[in-house]
């Protein structure tokens, strides 16, 4: 089964709207992190946001936020005030037990920000 | 503060042979990560070191590749010899933690093209 799946084809949205990039996940672990990463047209992958299984709070880092709901193990990433510099792809990924264990990851969203 | 490096950027090579690619985390960072990303597909863990051990090479595809971290500094990862299926881009990430936190920060990527 997949650990984490994003099934979203390109995402398109239109420069200073709100858009939400979704991610489940799937684990058996009480322990687990989710992390979200873009990767602009140039290649490198650039660390955007953490959510820890036991946070109590959503996620927030400037105009990114995560939607966690673990009942429904979601980890949605909320870009608001879109910019032409967000285009990129957006990958979750998950790290299950200890803190400093691999990550696995979805296969990606694009995201195209429209003038 | 030199984010992680990864030398070379590109590396064309013939089936057969041997490529050694390498990486520098940044200072003081224990743990080192290589993934890899074979076109089209998801970003896949390859292996982990803490230090000069390594702590998890479940993802390692089989003996043709072998990775190296002498003294805990910089990484080597060689393919030898190299099948046209090794081609892809190699990630190499680097954490320490912070408030518990291990966020993995990645290098630029080597692009290896096995023609």
């Amino acid at each position: 089964a997949q650990k984490i799946t994003q099934t979203q084809p390109g995402m398109f949205v239109q420069e200073k709207e709100a858009v939400t990039l979704d991610c489940t996940y799937d684990t058996s672990d009480p322990s687990y992190g989710l992390f979200w990463y873009k990767q602009p047209s140039s290649g490198e992958m650039i660390f955007l946001i953490y959510q820890g299984s036991y946070d109590q709070q959503n996620a927030t880092e400037g105009r990114y936020s995560l939607n966690f709901q673990k009942a429904r193990k979601s980890a949605n990433l909320v870009i608001s005030a879109s910019q032409l510099g967000d285009s990129a792809m957006y990958f979750c990924a998950m790290r299950e037990g200890a803190a400093n264990s691999k990550l696995t990851f979805g296969k990606g969203i694009t995201l195209s920000v429209r003038p | 503060e030199a984010g992680v490096t990864q030398f070379p950027s590109h590396s064309v090579i013939e089936k057969g042979q041997t490529v050694t690619l390498r990486c520098d985390p940044i200072s003081g960072h224990d743990n080192l990560y290589w993934y890899r990303r074979v076109m089209g597909k998801e970003i896949k863990f390859l292996l982990h070191f803490v230090k000069e051990s390594k702590q998890d090479e479940s993802g390692m595809p089989n003996n043709r590749f072998l990775a190296e971290r002498t003294g805990g500094t910089y990484s080597t990862l060689k393919v030898q010899p190299a099948e046209l299926e090794d081609s892809g881009v190699y990630f190499c990430a680097s954490s320490q933690g912070r408030d518990g936190i291990y966020e993995q920060y990645f290098g630029p990527g080597t692009r290896l093209t096995v023609t």
